[in-house]
């Protein structure tokens, strides 16, 4: 089984600044990556799959990068309503499944 | 727009049995594989089954194997999940989620439902 393991497990940072985080998997998933974004008391949204595509009616602050084990989530500038916790996860081509990464926060600093 | 409204939720007791709905609105609900993914109290999200979008083959994880059951009736729009044999590990909000691809499966997640509770406890 694959486990995906995110750093840090909380970012503070403030509006306006650059947040980087990171996803790296224990063996290769290719670019079998995807980001979403949980708001408190909201269901998940997807944000980022197959490691750089952005899904639809996401803003282009949000870009994804990487392949293999190693993969980025990077928001160029900070809004207000980005401060939610951020999970990747890997998908499986067959039999057909998921697995997450455990999460991270980004809290206003 | 696309919508999937969870219920069913509640309190059971363990090795009790449960049974959650999701209606799909908004798109046409038969062309789409169909996920249920749950997260436990201030925990992160756990895959949990997956059906195809005809009906006919469905996977699940091995912490649910042979105790939860995923079908659909695409003639109302609506899928479930019968939990048995529930553990109090098994607590969790349950959200259904919808495949982003379509006639297919890519197992990415493009549209949620709000979640039902399940609260497993003596």
């Amino acid at each position: 089984e694959i486990v995906l393991t995110q750093s840090p497990a909380t970012l503070s940072l403030s509006p306006g600044e650059r947040a980087t985080l990171s996803c790296r998997a224990s063996q290769s998933v290719g670019t079998y990556l995807a980001w979403y974004q949980q708001r408190p008391g909201q269901a998940p949204r997807l944000l980022i799959y197959d490691a750089s595509n952005r899904a639809t009616g996401i803003p282009t602050r949000f870009s994804g990068s990487g392949s293999g084990t190693d993969f980025t989530l990077t928001i160029s500038s900070l809004e207000p309503e980005d401060f939610a916790v951020y999970y990747c996860q890997q998908r499986t081509t067959w039999p057909p499944g998921a697995t997450f990464g455990q999460g991270t926060r980004l809290d206003i600093k | 727009q696309v919508q999937l409204v969870e219920s069913g939720g509640g309190v059971v007791r363990p090795g009790r049995s449960l049974r959650l709905s999701c209606a799909g609105s908004g798109f046409i609900f038969s062309d789409y594989a169909i996920h249920w993914v749950r997260q436990a109290p201030g925990k992160g999200l756990e895959w949990v089954a997956v059906i195809s979008y005809e009906g006919s083959t469905k996977y699940y994880a091995d912490s649910v194997k042979g105790r939860f059951t995923i079908s659909r009736d695409n003639s109302k729009n609506t899928l479930y999940l019968q939990l048995n044999s529930l553990r109090p590990e098994d607590t969790a909000v349950y959200y259904c989620a919808r495949d982003i691809l379509r006639s297919g499966w890519y197992s990415n997640f493009d549209s949620w439902g709000q979640g039902t509770l399940v609260t497993v406890s003596s």
